[in-house]
């Protein structure tokens, strides 16, 4: 399994601008997370889905941020419009929440600056 | 209210050297589980270990252990004959069990010096 599929790995862009963020999940799990990683802040959860149905969005910070997963294998995390203060690491990460474990799986990352 | 509590910002351990990184918890829950992560300096988030609330057993992966101390809410993460790629920041979460959120700690970063 190639992993959870993160698009694109950096991001730099201007003050204003609208940036979408990308998710893959591995196939067969039914949750998925979104993060923020800040050296201020540190791991934030923003929003979270299972079975493609958003259950908590209380995490994500402003009316600017939204997310969506239309299919259960795809998921983005929209910025409109993006602030410096917006700059930070993004995970992805999905599990499967049923019998056994549930340990989640993070992406790689998205590294994104708002300058 | 569920929360997770890592009180060691950072530590240093000699190579070859065991080292204990700490993890207490709260949950009213009876059913719960908790889980270790490792991230390096690059960035990705790793899982290490799992220890469900039922379990009767210490989990045990490789050089990991956790030492699972119920009645102290305890979930310490123990790493044995450090090595010099073990440097990473490392967090502790927990999963209540009708739950789909995952309580983060605030990370412990390790670093092994040679």
């Amino acid at each position: 399994d190639a992993g959870v599929i993160q698009s694109p790995r950096h991001e730099v862009t201007e003050m204003g601008q609208e940036v979408t963020l990308r998710c893959k999940p591995i196939s067969g799990h039914n949750s998925l997370f979104w993060y923020r990683q800040t050296m201020m802040r540190g791991l934030e959860l923003l929003i979270y889905f299972n079975n493609n149905v958003p259950i908590d969005d209380s995490g994500m910070p402003e009316d600017r941020f939204s997310a969506k997963m239309p299919n259960a294998s795809f998921s983005t995390l929209k910025i409109q419009p993006s602030e410096p203060r917006d700059s930070a690491v993004y995970f992805c990460a999905s599990s499967f929440i049923g019998a056994g474990v549930g340990e989640q799986y993070f992406g790689p990352g998205t590294r994104l600056t708002v300058t | 209210a569920q929360k997770i509590t890592q009180t060691q910002p950072g530590m240093f351990v000699q190579e070859k050297e065991a080292v204990t990184l700490d993890c207490t918890y709260d949950t009213s829950d009876p059913s719960y589980g908790l889980f270790w992560y490792k991230q390096p300096s690059s960035g990705e988030m790793i899982f290490l270990i799992y220890q469900g609330s039922y379990d009767q057993q210490n989990a045990t992966e490789g050089r990991y252990s956790l030492n699972f101390q119920k009645a102290r809410k305890s979930a310490n993460l123990v790493i044995s004959a450090s090595q010099l790629g073990d440097s990473a920041m490392y967090f502790c979460a927990m999963r209540e069990g009708g739950a789909y959120k995952y309580i983060f700690g605030t990370g412990t970063r390790l670093k092994v010096l040679a």
